[in-house]
């Protein structure tokens, strides 16, 4: 049982480049989360998602997009990547109860 | 607004010793959940405890007890015969219509 998958693992981008980080659960969760972990910090709420093909802002959401095309998968993008969206991502999703995390995605932007 | 907050960056227990992990937070809605996650060095979140704001007692999973006191809005984490895999950053969350905000952490060392 996989629970929640994230990928990639690590990534280094150029400041401008783009690029997309696929969030896979297979528990059949409604709820799916993006937090960023920054250094010393606790998880700060991106975006999240109620259901296949709804998204929702966070505490923290420019300079991202989402997408909830299929229920298992949840897509973070970054369109023009900036130094200060180097960070940990961590992907989360729930049903009732508490939310599952991913392994997280370690993103340096140059 | 909602908050969370963590006041002790870190702590030291010795192994077998019991320590407790302090969380405040401030919420107005009557329905909220609090939560405690486990982040080793090595990166991934581990759920620990759960406690429902309407819950009538304090939740406890095996070496873990949360001390909730509702009226000083408190939920504080309680580690019984702490172990050197207890070693974490330690994150409470306080939890609004699924959503999770989170305090700054707490940096639990455990001594042989």
């Amino acid at each position: 049982n996989a629970g929640v998958t994230q990928t990639p693992k690590f990534r280094v981008l150029k400041t401008g480049q783009s690029m997309t980080l696929l969030c896979a659960q297979d528990m059949n969760h409604e709820y799916m989360y993006w937090y960023r972990q920054d250094p010393g910090m606790g998880l700060r709420l991106i975006h999240y998602s109620v259901g296949e093909g709804t998204t929702a802002k966070g505490e923290v959401p420019d300079g991202y997009n989402v997408s909830r095309l299929k229920k298992q998968n949840f897509l973070l993008g970054l369109e023009s990547a900036a130094p200060s969206q180097t960070s940990v991502y961590f992907c989360a999703s729930s049903q009732t109860g508490p939310q599952h995390f991913g392994d997280g995605t370690r993103l340096s932007i140059l | 607004a909602q908050k969370i907050t963590q006041t002790q960056p870190g702590m030291f227990v010795q192994e077998k010793e019991a320590v407790t992990l302090d969380c405040t937070y401030d919420t107005s809605d009557p329905s909220y959940g609090l939560f405690w996650y486990k982040q080793p060095s090595s990166g991934e979140m581990i759920f620990l405890i759960y406690q429902g704001s309407y819950d009538q007692q304090n939740a406890t999973e095996g070496r873990y007890s949360l001390n909730f006191q509702k009226a000083r809005k408190s939920a504080n984490l309680v580690i019984s015969a702490s172990q050197l895999g207890d070693s974490a950053m330690y994150f409470c969350a306080l939890s609004n219509t699924g959503k999770l905000i989170f305090g700054q952490g707490t940096t639990l060392q455990v001594k042989p």
